[in-house]
């Protein structure tokens, strides 16, 4: 199994441009979602997803759309960047919406708005 | 959205020392509370899940404690070694969504 995997590693957008960050799991986990890190900030919940067709906000949606189609994918799109969002951002699965089970993480994108 | 801390925010030990670090959440509805290991340029990695008070989780020299009632969990690290170095992630389930707190920084030093 790949785990969770994130494409890109690295990018850098111009304020204005929009782009979408991609996050793929193979270990059929129902529950997937997308954090940001920030010095001093520690992960924070963008949205999350249930299951396919389910999606809801989390701490810091504002500015980032996501959808889930499929239980693999889960992408977070950014529709107009700006430099408050440069950041690294964590794509993370887990078995199903259950308090017991252990998140699992993805490698990270790292992303500079200029 | 429920408030999850973690002190202190970063500590310097000697290799051979133990050392502990704490996370406060809130008590009410309490679902479950995870620790999280977290080295540079890599992603977290889960140490502990834990859901009942007073339970105590152990991994080799790190192990954690629990208490519901009052909102806190330890992690204690035996003789520390410079691999131990990372941050340390609590995370604390609300409802629906696992909220993190801002992490402990370990460096051990040789």
């Amino acid at each position: 199994n790949a785990g969770v995997t994130q494409t890109p590693k690295f990018q850098v957008l111009k304020t204005g441009q929009s782009m979408t960050l991609q996050c793929a799991q193979d270990m059929n986990h129902e529950y997937m979602s997308w954090y940001r890190q920030d010095p001093g900030m520690g992960l924070r919940l963008i949205h999350y997803s249930v299951g396919a067709g389910i999606t809801d906000q989390g701490e810091v949606p504002n500015g980032y759309n996501v959808s889930r189609s499929t239980t693999e994918d889960f992408p977070l799109r950014l529709l107009s960047a700006a430099p408050s969002q440069t950041s690294v951002y964590f794509c993370a699965s887990n078995k199903r919406q259950n308090p017991i089970h252990e998140q699992y993480f993805g490698p990270g994108t790292r992303l500079t708005v200029t | 959205i429920l408030n999850v801390e973690q002190s202190p925010q970063s500590l310097h030990v000697q290799e051979g020392d133990s050392t502990n670090f704490t996370c406060s959440f809130p008590s009410s509805n309490f679902y479950a509370l995870h620790w999280y290991r977290w080295e540079t340029a890599k992603s977290p990695e889960a140490l502990f899940v834990m859901t009942l008070n007073g339970d105590e989780k152990k991994k080799g020299r790190i192990s954690a404690t629990l208490n519901t009632k009052e909102g806190y969990s330890y992690l204690y690290i035996k003789g520390s070694q410079p691999e131990d170095s990372a941050t340390y992630l609590c995370a604390c389930y609300n409802t629906d969504k696992l909220i993190f707190g801002t992490g402990t920084r370990l460096q051990v030093f040789p």
